[in-house]
């Protein structure tokens, strides 16, 4: 079965870092189209990042410069590394494969 | 960035009717959009993508419709369990959401 498993969020002050993990199974992370978006009652969905199974991350601009996905393959494992968190990085984060399927996501909480 | 925007942004319907819900964007995006729907507390499920495809598993109750810049996702007799929020979503130009239509239990 085809399942993600999002995990690595929590409370963080802002200038703050976390590194989101999203654990998949019954597929190969190197090998797919894979993304992160989040979700806020705000600003609803936004995706953050993007990457296609042989190019390279893309990036919102709201996130760009902070932001960095990267995956495991020996893990088969997708990381995002979140830096320098601002308040409005507060959400609910998903990760997808295809947009097809998707994670229950994880919560970020930025805030002093 | 391309914006899309849903209508209504709800709909008060009775188990058994049908619904009809419209997603504009701001810019042609040709085939390539979606439909999510999501409950509460739970993830996005894709319903249809490339504007008219069922995902694996999704009833024939759903059905989309449209191309351009106009698009709509059909729900042909709703039953108890299509009482959530609906999202669109292109994929032409990078990615975007609209912001979500309810439809609720009138």
């Amino acid at each position: 079965e085809v399942q993600l498993v999002e995990s690595g969020g929590g409370l963080v002050q802002p200038g703050g870092s976390l590194r989101l993990s999203c654990a998949a199974s019954g597929f190969t992370v190197v090998s797919n189209y894979m993304s992160w978006v989040r979700q806020t009652p705000e600003k609803g969905l936004q995706w953050v990042s993007v990457i296609y199974s042989g190019g390279s991350p893309l990036y919102a601009d709201s996130v760009k410069g902070r932001f960095t996905l990267s995956r495991d393959n020996s893990q088969n494992t997708m990381y995002l590394q979140m830096n320098s968190l601002r308040i409005d990085d507060t959400a609910v984060y998903y990760c997808t494969k295809d947009w097809h399927v998707w994670g229950k996501g994880t919560t970020v909480t930025v805030s002093s | 960035e391309i914006v899309l925007t849903q209508s209504p942004a709800t709909l008060s319907l009775s188990p058994g009717e049908g619904a009809a819900l419209s997603c504009r964007a701001s810019q042609s995006v040709g085939n390539s959009l979606a439909w999510y729907q999501q409950k509460r507390g739970q993830a996005p499920r894709l319903l249809i993508y490339d504007a008219s495809n069922r995902a694996p598993g999704i009833p024939a109750r759903f059905s989309g419709s449209g191309s351009g810049t106009d698009f709509t996702l059909t729900i042909s007799s709703l039953e108890p369990e299509d009482f959530a929020v609906y999202y669109c979503q292109q994929r032409s130009h990078w990615w975007t959401f609209g912001q979500g239509t309810k439809v609720e239990i009138k």
